[in-house]
């Protein structure tokens, strides 16, 4: 069964780092686009950051750049989200997805949670 | 982009539900439909409008009017109460959107 996996949630004080995961199994992780999305408490949906199949491109949502950066591993089927300098308001439950074209997410991990405290 | 989602919608069980999605420069874009329940990994229901993956029930589907996406659900359970986000993708700032979303409530 297709999956994603994340991982690495915490809770860190504001100004430090931390590193996601989210480990994919079950499909040929090389050939899609990824993507990062989180859900801070009481809160919609919000979109973080995407890569595409090669790394090529990368984009991210504006309150995130040169704070976040996405990237990935194919050899381990692998994505990551580096994310330093964090403040209170990017706790949220992270989610990445497996995106199809036009961008939409058709595979979901379950989440992990990130306490900016 | 701005995606506009009515905060709430509640109907019957067996009854249908029109939840919408209002875009401003809608032009020709794709909506996705999500699902998202308390503690579950989100559920894409409906893609490029209309589509629907496979797993989702024949009573969830999609339409376009003008600058409005709607999901319509048929029949509704108890089960499809959870929050439904709609999305699409801006390529103009290069950033995909989210609606605010509408949280369904089954009486």
């Amino acid at each position: 069964q297709v999956s994603l996996v994340e991982s690495g949630g915490a809770v860190v004080q504001p100004g430090r780092s931390l590193r996601l995961s989210c480990a994919a199994s079950n499909f040929t992780f090389k050939s899609y686009t990824m993507q990062w999305v989180r859900q801070a408490p009481g809160k919609g949906l919000d979109w973080v950051a995407i890569i595409s199949y090669n790394e090529n491109v990368k984009y991210y949502e504006d309150s995130v750049k040169g704070r976040f950066t996405i990237s990935r591993d194919s050899s381990k089927s692998t994505l990551y989200l580096q994310m330093s300098n964090l403040r209170a308001e990017d706790s949220a439950v992270y989610y990445c997805a497996r995106s199809g074209a036009a961008y939409y997410m058709d595979v979901w991990g379950k989440g992990t949670t990130v306490i900016v405290s | 982009y701005v995606l506009t989602q009515a905060p709430s919608v509640s109907v019957a069980p067996g009854q249908t539900a029109s939840l919408t999605c209002e875009i401003n420069n809608f032009g020709r874009r794709s909506v996705h439909w999500y699902q998202l329940k308390p503690g579950q990994a989100p559920l894409l229901v409906i893609y490029f409008g209309s589509d629907r993956p496979s797993g989702i029930p024949g009573r969830f589907s999609g339409s376009n009017s003008g600058s409005t996406a709607t999901l319509t659900i048929s029949r509704v359970e108890a089960g499809d109460e959870a929050d439904y986000y709609c999305q699409v993708w801006d390529s103009v700032n290069e950033r995909v959107i989210f609606g605010g979303g509408t949280k369904l409530t089954v009486l």
